[in-house]
C-alpha cells in the first residue's frame, strides 16, 4: 500500500485537459513543497516533469502543471496528446520516512 | 548516466547484489544522493534507500535488516545487496540521483531481478 493516494486512471479526448490528485497528509505533501511528478511511459524509467509542486526541469512542456492544496497535489496536463499516454507517479518529502514517499501511480489514456 | 548491472536471476534466500555505475559526473558532488528505487511487474515505484558520497546511508524500515547501499568514489560508483530474498523481491531495480526534497532527476534505465528457483 503506497503512502500518498492515486486515482488508478484518468482519461481525456486530444486537446482536453486532464488532473491527477496525490493525496497525504500533513506529515508530506501539506507541511513541504517537495512534491515531484513523474511520468512513465512504457518499458521505460520514469522521467521528473514536476519538482517543487510547481516547478518543471528544462525541456518539459508548460502544458503539465503542478499545483498543491492542503494535503493534495494535482498535476494538470492540458491540450492532451497520444505521446502523454503513460504512467503518473507521485512522490513527496515525508518527515515520517527516512526516504521519498511515493503514490501508486495513475495511467493516463488518451482516448 | 547512470547504468544497473548484476544478476538477472537470483535464487531465494540468496543475496541480490547490483551495481550502478555513474559517468558523466562525479560521485562526490555535493548536495546529491544516490539511491535504489524498486518496481514490481504491474505495480508502483517502491524507495530502497540512499546513500550519500560520505557513506551515509539511510534505509527503508521494511527492508532496513536485509539492505546495505555501499559507494566507492574511485570507481564512481554504488551498489545494492538485498539479503535473504524472496518472489516478492522480483522487480525492476533503478539506481537513481536525488537531491534534496525528495526529487529524482536522474534514473537509470533499470535491471529486471527475478528470483526463482
Amino acid at each position: 500500500q503506497s503512502a500518498l493516494t492515486q486515482p488508478a486512471s484518468v482519461s481525456g479526448s486530444p486537446g482536453q485537459s486532464v488532473t491527477i490528485s496525490c493525496a497525504g497528509t500533513n506529515s508530506d505533501i501539506g507541511g513541504y513543497n517537495f512534491v515531484s511528478w513523474y511520468q512513465q511511459k512504457s518499458g521505460k524509467a520514469p522521467e521528473l516533469i514536476v519538482f517543487h509542486v510547481t516547478e518543471r526541469p528544462a525541456g518539459v512542456s508548460a502544458r503539465f502543471f503542478g499545483s498543491k492544496s492542503g494535503n493534495t497535489a494535482s498535476l494538470t496536463v492540458s491540450g492532451l496528446h497520444p505521446d502523454d499516454e503513460g504512467f503518473y507517479f507521485c512522490g513527496s518529502y515525508s518527515s515520517s520516512s527516512p526516504l521519498v514517499v511515493f503514490g501508486g501511480g495513475t495511467k493516463l489514456t488518451v482516448l | 548516466q547512470l547504468q544497473e548491472s548484476g544478476p538477472g536471476l537470483v535464487r531465494p534466500s540468496e543475496t541480490l547484489s547490483l551495481t550502478c555505475a555513474v559517468s558523466g559526473g562525479s560521485i562526490s558532488s555535493a548536495g546529491y544522493y544516490w539511491g535504489w528505487i524498486r518496481q514490481p511487474p504491474g505495480k508502483g515505484l517502491e524507495a530502497i534507500g540512499t546513500i550519500f558520497y560520505t557513506g551515509n546511508a539511510q534505509y527503508n524500515p521494511s527492508l532496513k535488516n536485509r539492505v546495505t547501499i555501499s559507494v566507492d568514489t574511485s570507481e564512481n560508483q554504488f551498489s545494492l545487496s538485498l539479503s535473504s530474498v524472496t518472489a516478492a523481491d522480483t522487480a525492476l531495480y533503478y539506481c537513481v540521483r536525488e537531491r534534496v526534497g525528495g526529487v529524482i532527476g536522474y534514473w537509470g534505465q533499470g535491471t529486471l531481478v527475478i528470483v526463482s528457483s
